[in-house]
């Protein structure tokens, strides 16, 4: 159990283009998402945490306006990175966590490789 | 807002030889410690975890430790094999339930 999936898993678009991210849980609720960008050979980076049905707040530095996230059910939350620029190149991960005993842990998707040429 | 410092930054071990990695943390308040490892190219998967209320935990070749006076928390793997070789975060959350991730370590495993 606690399968996250991300979609796409890469994706190559032109510099200006808006690009949306899928994140679901597909065999738990998940209360809560986060967002995090990874850079080559550097750590995750959280950009911003979603609940269900409210606003993502969104850790310092990081544009709300530039990276929009929706978390419209308890599985699927998107992150839409609009205008992409050369520099939002990067690794974008998901996570979700649950209800229950073990709410604090977190579970992966696999990942979004964005290339914005 | 939390700091995680991880050292060290590479690690080269002999097939068989014991790896640790070490974790400091700066708030207090932080409460749990999950241990990731990521492949190239794959996402973080969870390794062991640990709770600040005990001090140490172990599943196979793979043990955590807390020290919650001091801040520290390690990785511990033993017997290692080349399969092991990956990059590990150590990371830990407190009440927000949001995780700070170490820098990584590189870990290699020569055959």
């Amino acid at each position: 159990g606690a399968v996250v999936s991300q979609h796409p898993s890469r994706v190559i678009c032109k510099s200006g283009t808006s690009v949306k991210i899928e994140c679901r849980s597909l065999d738990f609720q998940a209360t809560t998402m986060f967002w995090y960008r990874q850079f080559p050979k550097q750590s995750l980076m959280l950009m911003a945490t979603s609940n269900e049905g409210s606003k993502a707040t969104y850790e310092q530095g990081v544009e709300k306006d530039k990276f929009l996230i929706n978390h419209a059910s308890l599985t699927l939350s998107t992150l839409t990175v609009t205008s992409a620029h050369p520099e939002d190149s990067s690794f974008y991960i998901c996570s979700a966590s649950r209800r229950g005993p073990r709410q604090e842990t977190q579970y992966f998707g696999p990942g979004t490789r964005l290339l914005v040429l | 807002g939390e700091n995680v410092e991880q050292h060290p930054s590479t690690l080269s071990v002999q097939e068989g030889d014991s790896a640790v990695i070490k974790c400091t943390y700066s708030d207090s308040a932080s409460n749990y410690f999950p241990w990731y490892k990521q492949e190239l190219g794959k996402r973080p998967q969870l390794i062991i975890d640990i709770r600040s209320n005990v001090g140490e935990k172990k599943d196979q070749r793979i043990a955590v430790t807390l020290n919650k006076t001091a801040k520290h928390f390690s990785l511990h793997i033993t017997e290692t094999q080349p399969e092991d070789s990956a990059v590990y975060f150590c990371s830990s959350s407190g009440s927000a339930r949001q995780l700070t991730f170490g820098s990584g370590t590189q870990l290699t495993v020569l055959p």
